[in-house]
This record gives C-alpha cells, structure tokens and sequence, in this order.
C-alpha cells in the first residue's frame, strides 16, 4: 500500500496553461504539505495543512492555490504556468505536533515533476 | 531567519572509505532529520534525532545530534556505491503555533568503485 501517493508523476504542459496535482495519504496523518524542488535539488515548504485548514503559507505566488478537501487530501492548483515553475513537486504528510514526545516524521510521496514549455 | 546549511555540497569518494557531511542550523531545534534520496526519486527518512547527544546507526550510516553546537553529522563508514544519493538533513521547529521543517541545500555523494 502506498503511504503518500500523487498524481500524475510527469506533467508537460505550455506556459499561460492551468494544471492540477493531487495528493493522498493512507496514513491517518492530519498535516500535509507541499514542496518545490528546484533543478538544484534545493527543497522549499510551500503549504501546509491541519486537518484542512491552512496553517503554513510560505511566500509563493497566489497563482498557487491549494486545497484540502479532507484531511487525508492536499491538491494544488497552479494557474498561468510560467517556466519557472518548473520543478519537482512533492506532497508529504506527518502527525499534528502536539508536544515533544514524538518524532513527528514527515513521508513523501513520489514526486510531480512538472515540465513548462 | 533559519538558516539550515550542509557541507560539502558534493562529495565524491573512493569505496571503502570513511566520510562525514555536516548540518549546521542557525536556531534552536530538538528534532534533526536525514534523508536520503536517490535521481529522480522521493526522499526516504533515514534518521530522526530527538535529543542533544541522539545517536543512530543503519548499516554503514550513523548519524549524531549536538544541539548545543547545532551541528548534526552523517557518517559513512567504508562506503559502497549503493550509497551514491543526495542526503538531506531538516530541521523540525516549533514555531507561530505550527511545526515546520526547513531543509538542509543537500549533499550530493557519490561513491567510485
């Protein structure tokens, strides 16, 4: 069984396009996220998740708008492509932290690697 | 602003032999994390560290956590080219009423036969 799964895996698409990537785990987590992996593999939290409500919003373009239609569920749309966004996208999932007992280990799903032309 | 940074950036390194990449961050943190994560794939957890002088070993890896230096290592011990892969280490902060991991720039190693 896939822990994190995320589709498609491969995205080409034209700039000025709109595209979607989904992203769901089996895990029982509550928190979910969204990185950017740049072509020099330098990995950048975008958005997080708390059992649907955004919590994490790191300084990405607006043209990036997530959505969590339930806790086990983090999509990400992106409007107006531009070649920069061009990158490795991976969704990943943890427990809520609620104090300093437990690791709070983040999985990773597979990765979208999206391709603007 | 947390700054979590690696070194080398690259290492290419005989088989057999011993290595160590370093993670230093700028701020206070119990949690350090390790990945590892082959071309084109995901990121695999390898260690999580939780307390100052946490260590753990898997196979030819063993990974340690000084909080009060804020200074984490990956040693490799006599390496295979199976280690060949880009590791990563996070910090895990507490922050504005949420939790968030700031990863490392990555150490890209690869292993010669």
């Amino acid at each position: 069984d896939t822990a994190v799964s995320q589709t498609p895996k491969y995205l080409v698409t034209q700039m000025g396009n709109d595209k979607s990537i989904k992203c769901e785990q089996n895990l029982g987590h509550d928190t979910m996220y969204w990185y950017k992996q740049d072509s020099k593999k330098f990995l950048k939290i975008m958005f997080s998740y708390n059992n649907k409500e955004l919590i994490i919003n790191e300084t990405v373009p607006n043209r990036f708008s997530p959505k969590s239609p339930d806790k086990a569920h983090l999509n990400l749309h992106i409007n107006s492509l531009e070649l920069g966004d061009s990158a490795v996208y991976f969704c990943a999932s943890s427990r809520t932290f609620l104090g300093r007992e437990s690791s709070y280990e983040q999985y990773f799903g597979p990765g979208t690697r999206l391709t603007v032309t | 602003e947390l700054k979590v940074e690696q070194n080398p950036l690259f290492l290419s390194m005989q088989e057999g032999k011993n290595y160590t990449i370093y993670c230093n961050y700028s701020t206070t943190s119990d949690r350090l994390y390790w990945y590892r994560q082959d071309p084109g794939k995901s990121l695999e957890s390898l260690f999580v560290l939780l307390s100052n002088g946490a260590v753990k070993q898997e196979g030819r890896l063993m990974a340690s956590l000084d909080t009060k230096a804020r200074l984490s290592t990956l040693h490799i011990t006599a390496a295979v080219h199976d280690l060949s892969a880009t590791y990563f280490c996070a910090v895990g902060i507490y922050t504005s009423g949420t939790y968030k991991y700031i990863f490392g720039t990555g150490t890209r190693l690869k292993v010669l036969a």
